[in-house]
């Protein structure tokens, strides 16, 4: 049972570059969201999905686009990446109400 | 006022020490209380589900005063693996059970 799936572990981009961060779960759960976490903060909201079909914006979606086209699969897009989106990247599901299954994140560098 | 607010610690407790966390919210509709645990470079991992009449899980015991908008945390006979960070987490009536996160106290056991 994998749970939830983060890709790539680590990236390193340049200053304007795109790219996708993946995450899939195996546990059929709804709701899926994508954090973020900065040194000595707490984790932010940045997107998040009730559903295949629907997404919605979290607390710092600026910079950031998501697609949630099955229920297995929310990937996060970054576009004109900027040395701000420099930050670890967590992914998680959850049945509504319950905690979160997270993935083990992304570290991303963007210089 | 953040939404959670917790004491960054770091608390510095021998092997065999009590510790106690708390955690206080700001917003009186929220529904659902959480210990999350995260190890260093690692994701948060649930600990524990905080309910109203307290809530004890071999050596860690939670508690919620919802009149005081409070949570608290206690371990017992801490071992040099409880030496973690510990995220206070509460989610609101409506927030699509979005999770809103602290930023942690962080512990260290010493031998």
């Amino acid at each position: 049972n994998a749970g939830v799936t983060q890709t790539p572990k680590f990236r390193i981009l340049k200053i304007g570059q795109s790219m996708t961060l993946q995450c899939t779960q195996d546990m059929n759960h709804n709701y899926m969201y994508w954090y973020r976490q900065d040194p000595g903060m707490g984790l932010k909201l940045i997107y998040y999905s009730v559903g295949a079909g629907i997404t919605d914006k979290g607390e710092v979606p600026n910079g950031y686009n998501v697609s949630r086209s099955t229920t297995e699969d929310f990937p996060l897009r970054l576009e004109l990446a900027a040395p701000s989106q420099t930050s670890v990247y967590f992914c998680a599901s959850s049945y509504p109400g319950n905690g979160y299954t997270f993935g083990s994140g992304t570290r991303l560098t963007v210089v | 006022r953040k939404e959670v607010e917790q004491d960054p610690g770091p608390f510095n407790v021998p092997e065999g020490a009590t510790v106690a966390f708390n955690c206080t919210y700001s917003n009186s509709a929220s529904q659902s209380f959480f210990w999350y645990r995260q190890d260093c470079r690692k994701e948060p991992k649930l600990l524990m589900s905080v309910y109203s009449s307290g809530n004890e899980d071999g050596r860690f015991t939670a508690q919620l005063n919802r009149a005081s908008q409070y949570i608290s945390l206690l371990i017992r006979d801490s071992k040099l693996s409880d030496s973690a960070t510990y995220l206070c987490v509460v989610t609101q009536r409506g927030s699509q059970g979005n999770l809103i996160f602290g930023k942690g106290t962080k512990l260290s056991v010493k031998p």
